[in-house]
């Protein structure tokens, strides 16, 4: 029972352009989501997070957005640049727990020169 | 600052034998975790602590056990290694304060012939 869900395990933009990458989530009791950034042979790097009181959290070019009522979560990167090629996971946790997260499968993204 | 390290990065185990992967983190930490992600696949919480002496079991404990005598460390034992462990092991760890955001050390690539 995969609690998040990413859907798309790859997409490939031009640089310059927007990225949206795209989070499902089923549990309701998550109230704080969080994406990470992976490149091949590296751990994960933390990238932005949003808390559920929230619907926007910006840092930069990553903008995250959240709709609680459809369970959905996204990243937008803009403009996109093509040392945004990794793969990203999307996270979701309940801030009452011991903070550990719930990861979707991820999502290659390639950023064409 | 060398954050979350983990060692070894490789490792071949024939069936049946028995190992440690390492995880030391020098930022005082008081939660670790330790993941495991499968090709294609997100990352599967397997035990985490929230300070030494005081370990849970995550999502997919069977096979693995953990100790947290010190802060700093946090090992995971494999016993009776099976080829349903090959996979990329990922410890982490986090504050009591953050944004939940995570620090990972680089991963173990453990592979069960």
């Amino acid at each position: 029972d995969q609690q998040v869900k990413q859907n798309s395990p790859s997409l490939s933009v031009q640089e310059g352009r927007i990225s949206i990458l795209n989070c499902d989530y089923t549990n309701s009791m998550f109230d704080y989501f969080l994406w990470y950034k992976k490149y091949p042979a590296e751990g994960p790097t933390f990238l932005i997070s949003i808390s559920s009181i929230k619907d926007k959290n910006e840092d930069g070019r990553f903008t995250v957005f959240l709709n609680k009522s459809a369970k959905h979560l996204s990243l937008h990167i803009v403009p996109s640049q093509p040392g945004d090629s990794a793969v990203y996971f999307c996270a979701a946790t309940n801030s009452g727990s011991a903070r550990q997260l719930t990861f979707g499968s991820g999502t290659q993204l390639t950023v064409l020169p | 600052n060398a954050g979350v390290t983990q060692t070894p990065k490789f490792r071949i185990l024939k069936i049946g034998q028995s190992m440690t992967l390492q995880c030391t983190q020098d930022m005082n930490h008081n939660y670790m975790y330790w993941y495991r992600q499968d090709p294609g696949m997100g990352l599967k919480l397997i035990y985490y602590s929230v300070g030494a002496g005081i370990t849970d079991k995550g999502e997919v404990p069977n096979g693995y056990n953990v100790s947290r005598s010190t802060t700093e460390d946090f090992p995971l034992r494999l016993e009776l290694a099976a080829p349903s462990q090959t996979s990329v092991y990922f410890c982490a760890s986090s504050d009591r304060v953050s944004n939940y955001g995570y620090t990972f050390g680089s991963g173990t690539r453990l592979t069960v012939v």
